[in-house]
């Protein structure tokens, strides 16, 4: 299976703060890299498909951008209801396979 | 608006089936174009994809690796449902569980509300 790791683990940070999120494929993935949202008691939301591709209704704030093994997630500006948990997920083969989450938290 | 709507009991004996169902409405489970997935969560293992179906002139089934002896996903067109049997449980699988549309090119889009899944005695 493709190996998915994510990093860092979690990250501290204030509104208004520009943060980047990386993910690294065990082998190349092409573009076929995408990048969650989850809230506590909740199901993961799609913010960004094929790695850079922005899912309709998700803020501009949101970025994402690699190839082949290392993708990068991008908030520009944090927003309060952006602390949450990320993930990324590879289906470029199956097993599908996430990373382990980055859990992003006020500082 | 796509919506799954998730069935199932939140206990189940060690070695037993763990059955869950997956109501689907705004799309059809016979759709050429969607699969539908199981994906669950645990502190442990994280967010883990278990396998799912579709159909494409016919149904195909895919799974991982990791549960592929003891895993099955079927479609229930009558109903627009599809369901999740996991055998011989134990309590690694104790997870939250939920199922997921993907359409081709694109990953899972839409989620049901995830069903807390304990395995103990």
């Amino acid at each position: 299976a493709i190996q998915m790791t994510q990093s860092p683990s979690s990250l501290s940070a204030s509104v208004g703060d520009r943060v980047t999120i990386t993910c690294r494929a065990s082998q190349g993935i092409t573009n076929d890299l995408n990048w969650y949202q989850q809230k506590p008691g909740k199901a993961p939301n799609l913010l960004i498909y094929s790695a850079s591709n922005l899912q309709p209704e998700v803020p501009s704030r949101f970025s994402g951008s690699g190839s082949g093994t290392d993708f990068t997630l991008t908030i520009s500006s944090l927003q309060p209801e952006d602390f949450a948990t990320y993930y990324c997920l590879q289906d470029y083969r199956n097993p599908f396979t996430f990373g382990q989450g980055t859990k992003l938290e006020i500082k | 608006q796509v919506q799954l709507q998730q069935s199932g009991p939140g206990l189940v004996r060690p070695s037993q089936t763990l059955s869950l169902t997956c109501a689907v409405s705004g799309d059809s489970v016979s759709s050429n174009r969607a699969a539908w997935n199981w994906i669950r969560q645990s502190p442990s293992r994280g967010l883990e994809w278990l396998g799912r179906t579709y159909y494409r002139a016919k149904w195909s089934t895919e799974y991982a690796p990791a549960v592929k002896s003891r895993i099955s996903i079927s479609p229930d067109t009558s109903r627009n449902q599809f369901s999740l049997q996991l055998n011989s449980v134990t309590p690694e699988d104790t997870a939250v569980y939920y199922c997921a549309r993907d359409t081709t090119g694109w990953p899972p889009d839409y989620w049901g509300q995830g069903t807390l899944v304990t395995v103990s005695s």
